[in-house]
């Protein structure tokens, strides 16, 4: 079984402010990784993925998240906030093979402020 | 690319009433996924479809709920009946092999 563990159910940061948020999984297999962004009533976009290869991911709108085998974590960053990123954000590990699902973790609201 | 369309986007029904949730997902896409996300329990699995047959349905709450997958273009999760604890919005997915998931807007849906 997999599961998804992110620390804080809310970050509040400055504008300009490094964003940190965590993550830890659980896996019995090398993991596929993901973090998504949701706006309020919107669905879930896809910031960035890792599933093989180079540990560090840059994602879009300036994110990036780094697989870290040795501490379970993938936890994503982006050097300054900006107001628009304020949104909620998802953390979810699958495993890599035919039949498999994504697990979320509960989500980490990010609250920027100016 | 007009990614996974769910439809409708806000539903309000009475108790006791049947709900059906409509979802496209992309072309090409083999894999549906629906899911649930409400404040308490987060983003749960439904159940998911492989080339139009379910094959993990453990999610779904109980005999209320079923879901369909009559061909790679649709599926349809009904509620029958609803229930206000249903209340939550449904999330359809679909997956590229390299798995690229593409969530749908959702469908917020309210029983009253």
């Amino acid at each position: 079984a997999q599961s998804v563990t992110q620390l804080g159910s809310h970050v509040s940061v400055s504008e300009g402010a490094l964003v940190l948020l965590r993550c830890n999984y659980s896996s019995s297999v090398p993991p596929y990784l993901f973090w998504y962004v949701q706006y309020p009533n919107q669905g879930l976009q896809l910031l960035l993925k890792y599933t093989t290869g180079a540990t560090l991911v840059k994602g879009i709108n300036g994110f990036e998240a780094e697989f870290k085998k040795s501490e379970t974590s993938f936890h994503l960053t982006k050097p300054s906030a900006h107001m628009s990123d304020a949104a909620e954000y998802f953390c979810a590990v699958t495993k890599p093979s035919g039949y498999s699902t994504l697990t979320f973790g509960k989500g980490t609201m990010l609250l920027v402020s100016p | 690319d007009a990614g996974v369309i769910q439809s409708p986007r806000h539903e309000v029904t009475e108790m006791g009433q049947e709900v059906t949730l409509r979802c496209k997902p992309i072309s090409g896409h083999n894999s549906l996924f629906w899911y649930r996300q409400t404040m308490m329990r987060g983003l749960e699995l439904l159940i998911y479809f492989n080339n139009n047959v379910p094959i993990d349905d453990s999610g779904m709450p109980e005999d209320r709920f079923s879901a369909k997958m009559p061909n790679a273009s649709f599926s349809t999760l009904k509620i029958q009946p609803s229930e206000p604890r249903d209340s939550a919005v449904y999330f359809c997915a679909s997956r590229q092999e390299d798995y690229g998931y593409t969530f749908g807007s959702g469908t917020r849906l309210t029983v009253v």
